[in-house]
């Protein structure tokens, strides 16, 4: 089955620092990519929609200057959270979109990344 | 916003019981997909329900879907222990992007 890994799955930084969080479709190629965000007992919210080659779509109300993505090749995604805030410790998912068989795009889901900002 | 509903948001149930939970959505949709979250984990995906399809089943799940209402329903029988979770469900439409219910804590007792 198709398989999307996160690196790393957690990391703790300090205020003010950058992180980079990496997302990759092992055993596909996907020409789009997904960021959320889901915090404690919550469900998850769509961040920004990420195409390779092209610049990311960002959902209402994310910042894009705070939340970097890069989509430079089709099996690796990259989320920079910058100058990373207490308010920023969340559960980062990615997910990666393929086409199937049958004409329908699935969507598979990563391992998600445990981000503390102290 | 364009986030679905869930009820019950938390549910403890006995071993052996039913558990149902309940997902509202707000917009015309392809597919219906139901998740399952261990706490701190990732995503396990259980079962999808096209638009065009009324029920469907997988081992102890059992989805409905009524669009006409906006709903579905998520069943698990004779639930087990291993079954604590949290469920989402999903709602895919044109755009193919997920929009995601607020989730039901699931707590199956020993």
């Amino acid at each position: 089955g198709a398989v999307v890994s996160q690196h790393p799955s957690w990391v703790i930084c300090k205020s003010g620092t950058s992180v980079k969080i990496e997302c990759r479709s092992l055993d596909f190629q996907a020409t789009t990519m997904f960021w959320y965000r889901q915090f404690p007992k919550q469900s998850l919210m769509l961040m920004a929609t990420s195409n390779e080659g092209s610049k990311a779509t960002y959902e209402q109300g994310v910042e894009k200057d705070k939340f970097l993505i890069n989509h430079a090749s089709l099996t690796l995604s990259t989320l920079t959270v910058t100058s990373a805030h207490p308010e920023d410790s969340s559960f980062y998912i990615c997910s990666a979109r393929t086409q199937s068989g049958g004409g329908f795009y699935e969507q598979y889901f990563g391992p998600g990344t445990r981000l503390t900002v102290t | 916003s364009q986030q679905g509903e869930e009820d019950p948001q938390a549910l403890s149930i006995q071993e052996g019981e039913n558990a149902t939970m309940n997902c509202s959505y707000k917009t015309s949709i392809n597919n219906l997909q139901w998740y399952r979250q261990n706490s701190g984990r990732g995503l396990v995906h259980l079962i999808l329900i096209r638009s065009n399809e009324r029920e469907k089943h997988s081992g102890r799940l059992r989805v409905t879907l009524d669009t006409s209402k906006k709903s579905s329903s998520l069943l698990i029988t004779a639930s087990r222990a291993a079954d604590t979770a949290s469920y989402f469900c999903a709602t895919v439409g044109g755009t193919y992007k997920y929009i995601f219910g607020t989730g039901t804590r699931l707590k199956v007792l020993a």
